[in-house]
């Protein structure tokens, strides 16, 4: 079945870096969807890309939606604490299918 | 918006019992889904409503689950015959545009 590998697992970084993760598909996805889960909670969509190539900001967050349509990015810029939790990636197949298929997470740490 | 709202948010049962959760949708959202997700894990598709017609299932759905939205609005999920294997956060999501998916709290099932 379709897979999506999410990198890095985890990050430590210092309040005020910027951050990158990724995401690869062996299959083509025909929409990317970014969300954060807090633990105990639910996940919360961030950013929705619908078009190869496209590049949507949402405040600090930029994701891009690969040229392959095999793969996504994230970008936060100048973290804060509150932007520690779980990031997930989801793509959505095309063929009507309509589940998403999630990554495994991006676990954020900021050290103060 | 009140946003998706899942009962029970946790739930203990013996194995061998049957249990039963309930999400409601966001208003006026005609998608909705079920997920599991497991710990370390990113959520995993159960199966998709539009409406009152179940349209997708996953594989993992065994028979022991059942899924209904008998009037387009509220769901249930009822697991028969619980197993231990069965604990895990059981979310639901809900979505008005085809792309979008938005996420309850979920339900914690442990089963001892």
């Amino acid at each position: 079945g379709q897979q999506l590998n999410q990198s890095p697992q985890s990050m430590f970084i210092q309040e005020g870096e910027d951050v990158s993760m990724n995401c690869t598909s062996s299959s083509i996805f025909n929409t990317w969807l970014w969300y954060k889960q807090d633990p105990g909670e639910g996940p919360v969509l961030l950013i929705a890309l619908y078009k190869a190539g496209e590049l949507t900001s949402n405040g600090r967050l930029t994701a891009q939606f690969g040229i392959t349509r095999k793969d996504s990015f994230l970008n936060i810029s100048a973290s804060i604490p509150s932007d520690v939790g779980i990031y997930f990636c989801a793509g959505k197949p095309g063929g009507g299918a309509d589940g998403l298929t999630f990554g495994k997470g991006t676990h954020l740490i900021i050290q103060p | 918006d009140t946003g998706v709202s899942q009962d029970p948010r946790h739930k203990i049962t013996k194995r061998g019992q049957n249990v039963t959760f309930r999400c409601d949708p966001i208003s006026e959202h005609n998608r909705l889904y079920w997920y599991r997700q497991t710990l370390g894990q990113g959520p995993e598709f159960l199966t998709y409503f539009q409406n009152e017609a179940q349209l997708e299932k996953s594989r993992l759905l065994s028979d022991r689950f059942s899924a209904e939205r008998p009037k387009g609005s509220f769901s249930t999920l009822e697991i028969q015959r619980t197993e231990q294997g069965d604990s895990a956060m059981y979310l639901c999501a809900s979505g008005r545009v085809v792309n979008e998916q938005y996420f309850g709290p979920g339900t914690r099932l442990t089963v001892t």
